[in-house]
């Protein structure tokens, strides 16, 4: 199974500041990555899919980057909704697999 | 769009469990359909996925064996079944629905409020 990597675990960041988000995969998955949002006690939320695509409705502050083994999730400009869990997911084959997970939280 | 999970509960290590996901508000027999899981206070774990006419499923090396995943499409739902129970099993069950109709892929637009299944003797 591809192994996806997140870095950071979690962050401390305030409103307003510009943050981002990392995951590896242990094999190259061309770009075949989505990334979620998680808050406490509810669903995950789709934000990004095929690397870089912003799912309809997703503010236009949230964007992703890279293609093969490396990706990035930034948030432009951090807003008090923003603070939740991040979740990268590989498409690429079977079986599906998340990244552990980035808790953002407020400093 | 809407996805409701049922069949959660407090169930015996070892025995078995079949949850379902009633779907609504779209044309259910074009969708693949994937259920993820959530241990307490964990990350997130894909379980299992069904293409939208079921003859094409996959599972995660964890339940492999010991599930099954099945859908009827007439009934707008998806099922999971586990057997052989374990405490590892404990969890948060979602059903997601794929954002393309007729894709397998993992880009989950739609999930249920999920169901927990707590496995404990």
């Amino acid at each position: 199974a591809i192994r996806m990597t997140q870095s950071p675990s979690s962050l401390s960041a305030s409103v307003g500041d510009r943050v981002t988000v990392t995951c590896r995969a242990s094999q190259g998955i061309r770009n075949d990555l989505a990334w979620y949002q998680q808050k406490p006690g509810t669903a995950p939320k789709l934000l990004i899919y095929a690397a870089s695509s912003l799912q309809g409705g997703v503010p236009s502050r949230f964007s992703g980057s890279g293609a093969g083994t490396d990706f990035t999730l930034t948030i432009s400009s951090l807003q008090p909704e923003d603070f939740a869990t991040y979740y990268c997911l590989q498409d690429y084959n079977f079986p599906r697999t998340f990244g552990q997970g980035t808790k953002v939280e407020i400093k | 769009v809407q996805l409701v999970e049922s069949g959660g509960g407090v169930v015996q290590p070892g025995r078995s469990l079949r949850l379902s996901c009633a779907a609504s508000g779209f044309t259910f027999s074009n969708y693949a359909m994937h259920w993820v899981r959530q241990a307490p206070g964990k990350g997130l774990e894909w379980v299992a996925v069904i293409s939208y006419d079921g003859n094409t499923k996959h599972y995660a090396d964890s339940v492999k064996g010991r599930s099954t995943i099945s859908r009827d499409n007439p009934k707008n739902t998806v099922y999971l079944q586990i057997n052989s129970l374990r405490a590892e099993d404990t969890a948060v069950y979602y059903c997601a629905r794929v954002r393309v109709s007729y894709d397998t892929g993992a880009y989950y637009a739609y999930w249920g409020q999920g169901t927990l299944v707590s496995v404990s003797s």
